[in-house]
C-alpha cells in the first residue's frame, strides 16, 4: 500500500461526458503529480501541483483541468470526454517541491472507459 | 529519437536467470528512476539515482552519469518479477520526468 488513495478505481461514460478523478496523497507529501496511461503508452505527466498552487504543466488538455485543496487532496476534471481519453489515470505524491527528487509514491490509477 | 530509451522492449527468460534491463538517455538529469507497473496496472517505485549503484533485496540498480545509461538487473529471477519495469530521468532543466517506454519482462517457471 502505497499510501495515495486513487477514486474511483473504474469509471465507464459516454463521450461528451464529464467526468472527476479523485486522489488523496500519502501522509505529509505536499506535491502530487497526474499522469495519464494510455493503451500500450507509456506515461504522460499531466501536472504537478505543490501545497495548493500548480507547480508544472505537461500534455494537459484543455478540456482537463485540475485542482489541489486546502487538506491536499487532488482532483483531475476531464469535460466533454472522447473515446481517445479512455486511459489509466494516476495520481503519484512526493515529500519535495519541486522536484519528484525523492521517492514517487503511486496511486493504484482510475482507469477510464469512455463509449 | 526520445530523450529516453529502454531495451530490450520484451524479455521472455525462465526462473532462475540474471536479468538485466537497460536504459539510456540523453539529456542532462539529476536523478534517475526505475519503477514497477503489475499487470493490474500499479506502480511501485523501485529505485532513485543519482550515482552509483543501489540494492534492494534481488535488485539491483546502477548508474553511469558520464555514459548517460543505467541499468537494472534481478537476480534469481521468478515469475513474480514479471511486470513492464519503467525508466524514468529528471531532467536537469527544469526536473520534470522523462518516461521511457517500458520494458515488458516474463519469467517463465
Amino acid at each position: 500500500d502505497s499510501g495515495v488513495t486513487q477514486t474511483p478505481k473504474h469509471l465507464i461514460t459516454a463521450t461528451g461526458q464529464r467526468v472527476t478523478l479523485r486522489c488523496s496523497p500519502r501522509s505529509g507529501d505536499l506535491s502530487v503529480y497526474w499522469y495519464q496511461q494510455s493503451l500500450d503508452q507509456g506515461l504522460q505527466f499531466l501536472i504537478q501541483y505543490y501545497n495548493g498552487e500548480e507547480r508544472a504543466k505537461g500534455n494537459i488538455l484543455e478540456r482537463f483541468s485540475a485542482q489541489q485543496f486546502p487538506d491536499l487532496h487532488s482532483e483531475l476534471n476531464l469535460s466533454s470526454l472522447e473515446l481517445g481519453d479512455s486511459a489509466l489515470y494516476f495520481c503519484a505524491s512526493s515529500p519535495q517541491r519541486a522536484a519528484p527528487t525523492g521517492e514517487l509514491f503511486f496511486g493504484e490509477g482510475s482507469r477510464l472507459t469512455v463509449l | 529519437k526520445n530523450e529516453v530509451e529502454q531495451s530490450p522492449q520484451n524479455l521472455t527468460a525462465q526462473e532462475g536467470e540474471f536479468i538485466t534491463i537497460n536504459c539510456s538517455y540523453s539529456v542532462g538529469i539529476s536523478a534517475l528512476h526505475w519503477l514497477q507497473q503489475h499487470p493490474g496496472g500499479g506502480i511501485v517505485s523501485l529505485f532513485m539515482l543519482s550515482s552509483g549503484k543501489k540494492k534492494h533485496g534481488r535488485l539491483i540498480a546502477t548508474i553511469n552519469i558520464q555514459e548517460k545509461h543505467s541499468s537494472l538487473h534481478i537476480t534469481a529471477s521468478h515469475p513474480r518479477d514479471s511486470a513492464v519495469y519503467i525508466c524514468a530521468v529528471e531532467a536537469y532543466s527544469n526536473y520534470q520526468l522523462i518516461w521511457g517506454a517500458g520494458t515488458k519482462l516474463i519469467i517463465k517457471p
